[in-house]
């Protein structure tokens, strides 16, 4: 069985300093991670995933996760925050093959201060 | 990019109201699309596993002659809540896949807010 886990369960940051959201998987074979955004009252968007072709993954709106295979993480981070970035992050891992559910992490709530 | 359609976007009915919820994807067939329930401030739960011409695998605890699901096209699928009762507000997503590899990512619909008085 698959699972991650969000070490976090809320996160808050000034804007323009450093965000760090971690995430650890369990799984019994090499996983298909990725990170999704949710904005309160909407669906979720996805910000990258990791293919097992490069383990530092380069996603949208500046975010980036590295796979560390050793510590079975898969953290999150940007260098600078931005208030736009507030919102609830996914950590998620999936089946092998395209037709398996997502299993979902229990979320990152992300606040920014001004 | 890929898109999936969810709608209606926001529902609100009284107790014992049968609601539908239309999940399309409007670029891409889906061969499988799958329905999530996320309660307040909580994460998403997969509710069940929706294939095209067959009939939909639920998940432990998700009640199938209340949650009825129909697959009837390779971009379409339902979710009718039937005779909904409050406990059954929630926000419901849908999304869709493709199929293939494992890192083929999932498109998510925009939700339905489902409120009953």
């Amino acid at each position: 069985a698959q699972s991650v886990t969000q070490l976090d369960s809320h996160v808050s940051v000034s804007e323009g300093t450093p965000v760090l959201l971690r995430c650890n998987y369990s799984s019994s074979y090499s996983p298909s991670l990725f990170w999704y955004v949710q904005h309160p009252n909407k669906g979720l968007q996805l910000l990258l995933k990791y293919t097992s072709a490069a383990t530092l993954v380069k996603g949208i709106n500046g975010f980036e996760a590295e796979f560390k295979k050793s510590e079975t993480s898969f953290h999150l981070t940007k260098p600078s925050a931005h208030m736009s970035d507030a919102a609830e992050y996914f950590c998620v891992v999936r089946g092998n093959s395209g037709n398996t559910p997502l299993v979902f992490g229990k979320g990152t709530r992300l606040s920014v201060i001004a | 990019g890929a898109v999936v359609s969810q709608h209606p976007s926001r529902v609100i009915c009284k107790s014992g109201t049968s609601v539908k919820i239309e999940c399309r994807s409007l670029d891409f067939q889906a061969t499988t699309m799958f329905w999530y329930r996320q309660f307040p401030k909580k994460s998403l739960m997969l509710m069940a596993t929706s294939n095209e011409g067959s009939k939909a695998t639920y998940e432990q605890g998700v009640e199938k002659d209340k949650f009825l699901i129909n697959h009837a096209s390779l971009t379409l699928s339902t979710l009718t809540v039937t005779s909904a009762h409050p406990e059954d507000s929630s926000f419901y997503i849908c999304s869709a896949s493709q199929g293939g590899n494992s890192n083929q990512p999932q498109h998510f619909g925009d939700g339905t807010r489902l409120s009953i008085l």
